[in-house]
C-alpha cells in the first residue's frame, strides 16, 4: 500500500516562496509519476503539475511561472515550489501518486493534504 | 483547456438509494475520465477510472460509464460511508481538470 505524507510551513505570508516535500512509502518513487493538486476552501480540485524520477515535469501553464517542481530519489521525496504567493494561493495542498502516465493517468494514492495559509 | 461540468452541484438521499452524478466535458476526452471520493481530513480516493474500471479494493456498488462528452458514476445501494463529495476529472488533454464536484449529502 502507497502511502504519501505532505509535509511544509502552513502559514506563509504574501510574495512568500511555498516549499512543500512529500514523502513516499510502500513502493519505489522510480517507477512512477507523481503529482500535486490543490484545493482552495470552498472550491473545486485544481491540478498543478506532475514529475518523475529522472526529473521530466508537466506543469498546470496558469502556475508555471511561480512553480518549480523536484524529485530526490535517494530519499523517496518529490518536492513543489511557488513563489510570488497571493492570498489565491491558500488551499488544501495533495500530493499524489499517477497510475498510468500523460493520456490516461489517474491519481490512485493521495496523501491526506496539508492545509496552506497565505496570510501576512 | 477542458471545462468539466458536473451535476447536480448536490443531492440528498437516504442509506439503500441509487444515485447518479453526472459528468459534462466541453470536447471529446474519449474513456479517459476518472472519478474521485474526497472527504474532509482523509487521502482522496480513487473510485473509477478509465470511464468504466474499478478501482482495485473499491466497492462493486460504485460503477462508472460513459465516453466522449458524457459520464455518469452510479452508487447502488448507497452506504452511510458513501457520504461524501465525488469528482470527475479527465486526462485526455495535457493540462488535466476537475468538475466543481457533487455532494451526497443524507436526507
Amino acid at each position: 500500500q502507497v502511502q504519501l505524507q505532505e509535509s511544509g510551513p502552513r502559514l506563509v505570508k504574501p510574495t512568500d516562496t511555498l516549499s512543500l516535500t512529500c514523502s513516499v512509502s510502500g513502493d519505489s518513487i522510480t517507477n512512477y509519476y507523481w503529482s500535486w493538486i490543490r484545493q482552495p476552501p470552498g472550491k473545486g480540485l485544481e491540478w498543478i503539475g506532475d514529475v518523475y524520477h529522472n526529473g521530466l515535469t508537466n506543469h498546470n501553464p496558469s502556475l508555471e511561472s511561480r512553480l518549480t517542481m523536484s524529485i530526490d530519489t535517494s530519499k523517496s521525496q518529490f518536492s513543489l515550489t511557488l513563489n510570488s504567493l497571493t492570498a489565491a494561493d491558500t488551499a488544501i495542498y495533495y500530493c499524489a501518486k499517477v497510475r498510468g502516465s500523460g493520456r490516461g493517468g489517474a491519481l490512485d494514492y493521495w496523501g491526506r493534504g496539508a492545509l496552506i495559509t497565505v496570510s501576512s | 483547456d477542458i471545462q468539466m461540468t458536473q451535476s447536480p452541484p448536490s443531492l440528498s438521499a437516504s442509506v439503500g438509494d441509487r444515485v447518479a452524478i453526472r459528468c459534462r466535458a466541453s470536447q471529446n476526452v474519449m474513456k479517459f475520465l476518472n472519478w474521485y471520493q474526497l472527504k474532509a481530513g482523509k487521502a482522496p480516493k480513487l473510485l473509477i477510472y478509465a470511464a468504466s474500471k474499478l478501482q482495485s479494493g473499491v466497492p462493486s456498488r460504485f460503477s462508472g460509464s460513459g465516453s466522449e462528452t458524457e459520464f455518469t458514476l452510479t452508487i447502488n445501494n448507497l452506504q452511510p460511508e458513501d457520504f461524501a463529495t465525488y469528482y470527475c476529472q479527465q486526462s485526455f488533454s495535457a493540462l488535466w481538470t476537475f468538475g466543481q464536484g457533487t455532494r451526497v449529502e443524507i436526507k
